[in-house]
């Protein structure tokens, strides 16, 4: 099965700072990724699906690029709303693995 | 309003089974893949298993795979998950979503997201432990 991973697994910016995530497949999935944001207690919520498209009602600030293998989240502007655990999903293929997540919070 | 309403979290013992339900309104249920997502205490999330709008085309991830299954009443639009031999690995708390990865015989794509709306239930807790 193919293997996700992300980096880093946590990070602590600065409101306003561009914030970057990494997520890695072991091996290609296309362009077959979505990014998932979850905050405590609440259930996931899609921000970004075929590795760059934004899911509707999300905020521009949200951006996806990547392909193959090598994909990144990008926040451009963080908000104290960021606040959250972000999550990768590849599909190209059953299983649909998450990454293990990677916690965001403000510095 | 569209709503997943899930219900059947409880604890229970080790080797034991429990039925996961998941009540869909405000939408066409039968036309639609759904999946369940648990997420164990402190844990990542973990995708468990799919099925098909028809009720066809069921996975698994190997973690439950022999032990688990998916189905759906569309009659009832209730999507299900019976869990048997159950562990302790399995406690966690348990998602049905709409939102779902699915792959026809030519391509895959996120389900659920016609209207717009990424559609997830609140979560039901099971808990195995003796």
């Amino acid at each position: 099965d193919i293997q996700m991973t992300q980096s880093p697994s946590s990070l602590s910016a600065s409101v306003g700072d561009r914030v970057t995530i990494t997520c890695r497949a072991s091996q290609g999935i296309i362009n077959y990724l979505a990014w998932y944001q979850q905050k405590p207690g609440k259930a996931p919520k899609l921000l970004i699906y075929a590795a760059s498209t934004l899911q509707s009602g999300v905020p521009s600030r949200f951006s996806g690029s990547g392909s193959g293998t090598d994909f990144t989240l990008t926040i451009s502007s963080l908000q104290p709303e960021d606040v959250a655990t972000y999550s990768c999903q590849k599909y190209n293929s059953v299983p649909f693995t998450f990454g293990p997540g990677t916690k965001v919070d403000i510095k | 309003e569209v709503q997943l309403l899930e219900s059947g979290g409880d604890l229970v013992q080790p080797g034991g089974s429990l039925r996961l339900s998941c009540a869909a309104s405000g939408f066409t249920f039968s036309n639609l893949a759904m999946s369940w997502v648990r997420q164990a205490p402190g844990k990542g999330l973990e995708w468990v298993s799919a099925i098909g709008g028809s009720g066809g085309g069921t996975s698994y991830a190997d973690s439950v795979k022999g032990r688990f299954i998916i189905s759906r009443d569309n009659s009832k639009n209730t999507l299900y998950l019976q869990m048997n031999s159950l562990r302790a690995e399995d406690t966690a708390v348990y998602y049905c979503a709409r939102t779902t990865p699915y792959c026809s015989t030519t391509s895959c794509y996120i389900s659920g997201l016609a209207d717009g709306r990424d559609v997830w239930g609140q979560g039901t807790t099971v808990t195995v432990s003796s």
